[in-house]
């Protein structure tokens, strides 16, 4: 079974680009949430997306954008990228509904595509 | 801001002693608390919890306390191993909100 795939793993941008990050949820999970981690920090909460549509935003421009498809997997879109944007970006899954706090599930992370912009 | 404080950004133990992770919170409306450990190049993967009406709860060799009165909340890993090796992050949750403190990397020497 396989558990939340991210892709790509590592990817250089220059300032001004755009990105996009991919994410596929763990089988059985409807839900899609993006996290930022910067170097030295703990993942900050970007947004989250069910049945296709952002539930909840956390402080994090406009810049970010992000989209759920009906398969449940999930993009990331960052515009005119700053500097300060790198980091990696982990995306977790879950199920909608569920106790999140018991074991299973709570959130699945990915192992996070890591963006540097220079 | 910073909702959620783990101020020990490393700890080294040997193999064998307990290992005590801290966390601290400023948020008094979090439902419950996590523990996710994380090893390189890997996601974070979920650890114990506890919920904010209880103040202990154990599994196998982790355990979790929380003191609401002063928004602290603790990991001890009991006997700790090699394997424990890892950067430990304290999270807190409400509503659709988690927050996370920004780690503790653990080090169990042999």
């Amino acid at each position: 079974d396989a558990g939340v795939t991210q892709s790509p793993t590592h990817l250089i941008k220059t300032r001004g680009q755009q990105v996009t990050l991919r994410c596929s949820p763990k089988s059985g999970h409807d839900t899609v949430s993006w996290y930022q981690q910067a170097l030295g920090q703990g993942p900050q909460f970007i947004f989250q997306y069910y049945e296709e549509e952002e539930r909840q935003r956390g402080n994090f421009p406009d810049r970010f954008s992000g989209h759920q498809f009906p398969n449940y997997s999930s993009e990331l879109n960052v515009n005119a990228l700053l500097l300060g944007d790198s980091a990696l970006y982990l995306c977790a899954s879950s199920l909608v509904g569920t106790d999140h706090f018991s074991g299973a599930n709570v959130l699945t992370f990915g192992a996070g595509s890591r963006l540097t912009v220079l | 801001d910073q909702q959620v404080k783990q101020n020990s950004p490393s700890l080294s133990v040997q193999e064998g002693r307990i290992s005590i992770l801290n966390c601290d919170y400023t948020n008094s409306m979090f439902d419950y608390f996590l523990w996710y450990k994380k090893y390189p190049a890997e996601g974070p993967t979920f650890l114990i919890s506890i919920s904010s009406i209880k103040d202990k709860n154990e599994d196998g060799r982790f355990t979790v306390f929380l003191n609401k009165s002063a928004k602290h909340l603790s990991l001890h890993i009991v006997p700790s191993q090699p394997g424990d090796s890892a950067v430990y992050f304290c999270a807190a949750f409400s509503g659709n909100d988690m927050r996370f403190g920004a780690g503790t990397r653990l080090t169990v020497k042999p």
